[in-house]
């Protein structure tokens, strides 16, 4: 059975450029978690999808933003990129509900110049 | 809210010696418990996982963690270490709906 997958693995931007980070969950997992993991911040929680709704969000401004689309796959949309939103973006996917185990994908890693 | 502390970030150990990786945890209802680790330029991958049912819980790769109420803990250990150990390691929580919370997580080195 595939594993949580996420897409690019490596993505390289200039400050003010957008970056949309893809995720597809494991097959029958309907939740889906965007977490940053920057250097000396360690794992942030982002945002929690669940049957295409955002069902809660982390401590980040607005122009951190996602969707999940009708097959449970994911999109995180970064607007007005800042340096600092250089970071590992993990993905994870759970069945629904989030006190159930999250399976976590290898992860986009975002540069920012 | 809950909160995780991971005690040590980088604890050092010889291939063969017992691991232990600290964690404690705040919560102020019964939560999930987590270790994940990750290896270099990788995702996390789930080591083990309490959920309210047996307080050791075994998981991969010879790692154990026992939950301790009193105590609110849920050490890592593994009897012998191997360098394929040496990786980084995050004890998370997770109650009720909210989503799961990390420690700094600890770096484990395994020499020969």
């Amino acid at each position: 059975e595939a594993g949580v997958t996420q897409s690019p693995t490596h993505l390289i931007k200039t400050r003010g450029q957008q970056a949309t980070l893809r995720c597809s969950p494991i097959s029958g997992h309907t939740s889906v978690y965007w977490y940053q993991q920057a250097l000396g911040l360690g794992l942030q929680f982002l945002l929690w999808y669940d049957e295409g709704e955002e069902r809660n969000r982390g401590n980040f401004p607005p122009r951190f933003s996602g969707r999940q689309f009708p097959n449970y796959s994911s999109e995180l949309n970064v607007n007005a990129l800042e340096l600092e939103d250089s970071a590992l973006y993990l993905c994870a996917s759970s069945l629904a509900g989030s006190t159930d185990t999250q399976y976590f994908g290898p992860g986009t890693r975002l540069t920012v110049l | 809210a809950q909160s995780v502390t991971q005690l040590g970030s980088h604890v050092s150990v010889s291939e063969g010696a017992l691991v232990l990786l600290r964690c404690n945890y705040s919560s102020s209802v019964p939560p999930y418990l987590f270790w994940y680790v990750q290896y270099p330029n990788q995702g996390l991958q789930l080591l083990l996982k309490y959920t309210s049912a047996a307080t050791l819980v075994k998981g991969i790769n010879g790692f154990e963690a026992e939950f301790k109420k009193s105590e609110t803990s849920f050490h890592l250990t593994k009897p012998s270490a191997h360098m394929s150990d040496a990786a980084e390691y995050f004890c998370a929580v997770s109650v009720g709906y909210s989503t799961l919370t990390f420690g700094k997580g600890t770096m484990l080195l395994v020499s020969p």
